[in-house]
């Protein structure tokens, strides 16, 4: 148990529709994560969160969005959802900027 | 454009065999790597990791090689177990440039048979 909660752990919905996957980082931990992984693109960087501030970027497509709270748990919003959207998201925690990842269980995506 | 490769999507060992998983890079500006392991259904769990400055780690059962020259790394893992038996992904950051975002690999599914 890496200490990193996702909620919820399956999803299904519509095309065209909007989600929100929830994360609370390890106790303690400042930075908060986000990854896609597809059956065809691996793990993927999507977005990064320092102390409730975006820190970096990756491949985040415009209809998603993300937000971390004060009390430091973080949200993933995917909207006007599409059927490519179907992934696993998984949400990681480091205690400061650069250090190791731990990642949540995931939450696992299907459009349908 | 992969930047770190795993050319290798599955390996067997027997148990208590050295398991040895292989990882390349192309970016240079990589500083930081990391070997994660994950099982069906959970998310990776972090293993081990090294930074550029270092050729070798180790953590136990798990050793981590790096080398630079050849943007190449591995983890050996020794003696293996069953209980190894998971997909194993490398990962990496640039931490000087890009922070600690990382890149993975494709991963490697190792068994360990009894």
């Amino acid at each position: 148990d890496s200490g990193v909660t996702q909620t919820p752990k399956h999803l299904i919905t519509a095309t065209g529709q909007r989600v929100t996957l929830r994360c609370s980082p390890r106790s303690g931990d400042l930075s908060v994560y986000w990854y896609q992984q597809s059956l065809d693109q691996g793990l993927q960087f999507l977005i990064q969160y320092y102390n409730g501030e975006e820190r970096a970027k990756g491949n985040i497509l415009e209809r998603f969005s993300a937000q971390q709270f004060p009390d430091l748990h973080s949200e993933l919003n995917l909207s006007s959802l599409e059927l490519g959207d179907s992934a696993l998201y998984f949400c990681a925690s480091s205690s400061w900027d650069l250090g190791e990842q731990y990642f949540g269980p995931g939450t696992r995506l299907t459009v349908t | 454009d992969q930047q770190v490769k795993q050319n290798s999507p599955s390996l067997s060992v027997q148990e208590g065999r050295i398991s040895i998983l292989n990882c390349d890079y192309t970016n240079s500006m990589f500083d930081y790597f990391l070997w994660y392991k994950k099982y069906p259904a959970e998310g990776p769990t972090f293993l081990i990791s090294i930074s550029s400055i270092k050729d070798k780690n180790e953590d136990g059962r798990f050793t981590v090689f790096l080398n630079k020259s050849a943007k190449h790394l591995s983890l050996h893992i020794v003696p293996s177990q069953p209980g190894d038996s998971a997909v194993y992904f490398c990962a990496a950051s640039a931490r000087e440039t890009s922070g600690s975002r990382l890149t993975f690999g494709e991963g490697t599914q190792l068994t360990v048979n009894p």
